[in-house]
């Protein structure tokens, strides 16, 4: 059981490019989300899903896609790199994504953009 | 909107002394989940702890104990006789129900980071 876990671990992009990070989680939980932590400063919900096919905007969308055609799988989309994404990135997932429930989040993936 | 505010920047303080980090909250509703989340230097984050807002009981586990108060809107997390280990980033979270629906959204605070010296 490897929980949540996230590729790449580290990536410089340049201004414009695109790429995508993904995540994935082996628990069966309904609910995933996508967070940004910027340096000094707590994480952003920036995307989330309460399942297949079912996606929803967090408090810091702009400039990310988002999918998810399976329960495991729930990749952020970047398609025009600016240096204000350079952030860490994390991936969280959930069960049933009740209020008092516990989010398990994979290690992070460190995003550069130059 | 819901936001979380930890004033604490960083704390250092020396090895086997309390410290207590500060986290004050605003919600509208009157249903909430509070969490402290620990990060270590190697950036993952660690489930501490839950609270919610009808359970105004204080938690104490091993070194670590907590302090809810719903009249100060606060949840302060102590850890008594510090050690080198638990130096981290530690973040407070709030999780609310919003007009009966909830999809267990986190609010964090910025999060206070400490610093133990040997």
């Amino acid at each position: 059981n490897a929980g949540v876990t996230q590729t790449p671990k580290f990536r410089i992009l340049k201004i414009g490019q695109s790429m995508t990070l993904q995540c994935t989680q082996d628990m069966n939980h309904n609910y995933m989300y996508w967070y940004r932590q910027d340096p000094g400063m707590g994480l952003k919900l920036i995307y989330y899903s309460v399942g297949a096919g079912i996606t929803d905007k967090g408090e810091v969308p702009n400039g990310y896609n988002v999918s998810r055609s399976t329960t495991e799988d729930f990749p952020l989309r970047l398609e025009l790199a600016a240096p204000s994404q350079t952030s860490v990135y994390f991936c969280a997932s959930s069960y049933a994504g009740n209020p008092g429930e516990t989010q398990y989040f994979g290690p992070g993936t460190r995003l550069l953009v130059l | 909107a819901q936001k979380v505010t930890q004033a604490q920047t960083e704390i250092s303080v020396v090895e086997k002394e309390d410290v207590t980090l500060d986290c004050v909250y605003e919600t509208r509703d009157t249903t909430y989940y509070l969490f402290w989340y620990k990060q270590p230097p190697s950036g993952e984050l660690v489930f501490l702890i839950r609270r919610n807002s009808f359970d105004e009981q204080n938690e104490i586990s091993g070194r670590y104990s907590w302090n809810f108060q719903k009249s100060t809107s606060s949840f302060n997390f102590t850890i008594t006789a510090s050690q080198v280990v638990d130096s981290a980033v530690y973040f407070c979270a709030l999780s609310e129900v919003t007009g009966g629906t909830s999809y267990g959204k986190l609010t964090f605070g910025q999060g206070t980071i400490l610093t133990v010296h040997p």
